[in-house]
């Protein structure tokens, strides 16, 4: 997982709050995206950007808003949180057929 | 759309047995394929992959062919270990359009001593 870093790793939120998932990478990648693992569903891609200024959606957008303002950082931001947001969040860059991912936010929605 | 099959676990095996954990996939064109690995409480680590049809992807003991015939990429390792303990996911990436990656819902494959 070198060069893909996630904060916070875990965080638990009430119903309402808001907050950003951080995702940073140091390879240069153009291509990053964020997917969330829930239980038997393996994982589901939320948002995607083919680099900076460039965003776009993917399967399970609702409720998440992103921006990629440099190459670098790719914030994922829960705008008013949801129990059904609970998940564990990964953040992705990728090279050609080689993809990094990022060790995980565990996000708790309570 | 594309998708991605595998079996259901959890597959209990004891070691030194032979692992197969099948995935089919639904893609147009011909996508890349993958399987990962997550350890507990770990993020997903590249298990090996293939590009092209009748390539064999393989790594750490673990192969897989990429059939395009059965649509297939099949997860196999002839001697499984305790610390091969995880959940394995198959996944494609897509050729063209958004070229994210579309996984499979993982299978839990649980090696006992």
């Amino acid at each position: 997982n070198a060069g893909v870093t996630q904060t916070p790793k875990f965080q638990v939120l009430k119903t309402g709050q808001s907050m950003t998932l951080q995702c940073a990478q140091d390879m240069n990648h153009e291509y990053m995206s964020w997917y969330r693992q829930d239980p038997g569903m393996g994982l589901r891609l939320i948002h995607y950007s083919v680099g900076a200024g460039i965003t776009d959606q993917g399967e399970v957008p609702n409720g998440y808003n992103v921006s990629r303002s440099t190459t670098e950082d790719f914030p994922l931001r829960l705008l008013s949180a949801a129990p059904s947001q609970t998940s564990v969040y990964f953040c992705a860059s990728m090279t050609g057929n080689t993809i990094y991912f990022g060790e995980g936010s565990w996000l708790t929605v309570v | 759309g594309d998708s991605v099959t595998q079996m259901e676990g959890p597959v209990t095996l004891s070691e030194e047995a032979f692992l197969t954990i099948n995935c089919t996939y639904t893609a147009t064109g011909y996508p890349s394929l993958f399987w990962y690995v997550q350890y507990p409480g770990e993020g997903l680590q590249l298990l090996l992959k293939a590009t092209k049809a009748d390539d064999k992807g393989s790594n750490k003991g673990f192969e897989a062919t990429y059939r395009k015939e059965t649509t297939s990429f099949h997860l196999e390792k002839g001697s499984v270990q305790v610390s091969d303990s995880a959940v394995y996911f198959c996944a494609l990436r897509a050729t063209a359009g958004r070229r994210a990656l579309t996984f499979g819902s993982g299978t839990r494959l649980q090696v006992q001593p």
